[in-house]
């Protein structure tokens, strides 16, 4: 039963354009959501998150929307670089509950 | 400076053996938690403590242990009744249960074989 889906397993973006990940969730207890960045044989590192009272947080070259009817969530990246190749996990908290539940990760790969 | 760590970062066990992941924060975190990362899957949750002396179970608890016994420490034994232990292991801290604002920082990880 997965809870937080990231549909898509890899993405390919060029340098310089915009990088669109998405996560769809099913627990409508969701009211929290976190973007982690994680590069090979290394932990995850947080990025970025939302909480349900907002449709939109920015933070650089990052943007997390947030579609609570849709129970859709996305974050963009623009403009892309390479450093941003990595694994992009989204993660979801309920209430006051301390666990978080991830996606299955996204493998971004920005080409030059 | 400030961190959470993990070691040994690769580790090998033959199979029947119990075998234990240390993790350590000094970020004075009052939280913490051990995932498990396997390839095409999300990272699960396999025990989480809020406070010291008190843990409870995550998803995936079946063949693990922890203890907590200081705010610092969180080790995570890996024992012979976990079918398949070989997997990243990734512990995490957070200054309190996640909640609010509050984000998870994770270890580097172990990545343990079973040979």
């Amino acid at each position: 039963d997965q809870q937080v889906k990231q549909n898509s397993p890899s993405l390919s973006v060029q340098e310089g354009r915009i990088s669109i990940l998405n996560c769809d969730y099913t627990n409508s207890m969701f009211d929290y959501f976190l973007w982690y960045k994680k590069y090979p044989a290394e932990g995850p590192t947080f990025l970025i998150s939302i909480s349900s009272i907002k449709d939109k947080n920015e933070d650089g070259r990052f943007t997390v929307f947030l579609n609570k009817s849709a129970k859709h969530l996305s974050l963009h990246i623009v403009p892309s670089q390479p450093g941003d190749s990595a694994v992009y996990f989204c993660a979801a908290l309920a209430g006051t509950a301390s666990k978080l539940t991830f996606g299955t990760g996204t493998r971004l790969q920005v080409t030059l | 400076d400030g961190g959470i760590t993990q070691s040994p970062k690769y580790l090998f066990r033959k199979e029947g053996q119990n075998v234990t992941l240390s993790c350590e924060q000094n970020l004075n975190h009052d939280a913490m938690y051990w995932y498990r990362q396997d390839p095409g899957q999300g990272l699960r949750l396999i025990y989480y403590s809020q406070i010291v002396n008190d843990f409870q179970k995550g998803d995936i608890a079946e063949g693990y242990s922890v203890s907590r016994e200081k705010k610092e420490s969180f080790p995570l034994t890996v024992t012979s009744a976990q079918k398949n232990p070989t997997a990243f292991y990734l512990c995490a801290s957070s200054p309190h249960a996640i909640a609010g604002n509050t984000e998870a920082f994770f270890g580097q990880g172990t990545r343990l074989t079973v040979v």
